[in-house]
């Protein structure tokens, strides 16, 4: 069956640009979008339709796609992005999918 | 500002049913539709369904298709996900959350603990 899968966890130190990848195989012809969540909170949309910005989100975050893989892209992180990020997408059934979920650390 | 409440935690016995509420406000509620997710500790989000406020149609996750029904009440800008036959693995925190074709998801409830026990 169809999944998107992104690293259980990426680590940067502040300041620092955080890329966290989702692969899949119907990325090439369907929208990534991005929502990241701390903990005990619901999910917020951070990037759609693979790399624009709904209002209200920061600049430093950006979002890209090719080919197979979508990429999240958080540049200057700092300690208040530490959360989960899920990339969403579909596939060509109109299934709808999340991936597993990256746990970004910034210390 | 858009808002989406939810009703609150449920426990209840394997093979029962639950339903949960999801008041919308702050927006026309029947220009936008109403998706629920569903997230069990320590997994994934997990899509189960979808509907259409305006006309009432719904769609469904296979996985779910058969004990998942959504449905909305335009008079109180509410949508209901009743899932049945519940099982322990059912134990998880349910989101509605409204959406359009070209923004999923972009606004969130605050979420429903959802507890399968015996």
């Amino acid at each position: 069956s169809y999944e998107l899968t992104q690293p259980p966890s990426v680590s940067v130190s502040p300041g620092q640009t955080a890329r966290i990848t989702c692969s899949g195989d119907a990325l090439p012809k369907k929208y990534a979008y991005w929502y990241h969540q701390k903990s005990g909170q619901a999910p917020v949309l951070v990037i759609y339709e693979d790399s624009k910005r709904p209002s209200g989100i920061p600049e430093r975050f950006s979002g890209s796609s090719s080919g197979t893989m979508a990429t999240l892209s958080i540049s200057g992180a700092q300690v208040e992005d530490e959360a989960d990020y899920y990339c969403y997408s579909t596939d060509s059934s109109g299934n709808h999918l999340f991936g597993g979920g990256t746990k970004l650390t910034v210390l | 500002q858009v808002q989406l409440v939810q009703s609150g935690a449920e426990v209840k016995k394997p093979g029962a049913s639950v339903k949960v509420s999801c008041k919308a406000s702050g927006y026309t509620f029947t220009s936008y539709g109403i998706d629920w997710v569903r997230q069990a500790p320590g997994h994934r989000l997990e899509w189960m369904g979808w509907i259409n406020t305006g006309k009432g149609n719904t769609k469904y996750s296979q996985k779910f298709q058969g004990r998942v029904t959504i449905t909305r009440d335009t008079s109180a800008s509410t949508a209901y996900m009743e899932l049945s036959s519940l099982r322990y693995e059912d134990t998880a925190v349910y989101y509605c959350a409204k959406s359009e074709a070209s923004l999923p998801f972009d606004y969130w409830g605050q979420g429903t603990l959802v507890t399968v026990s015996s």
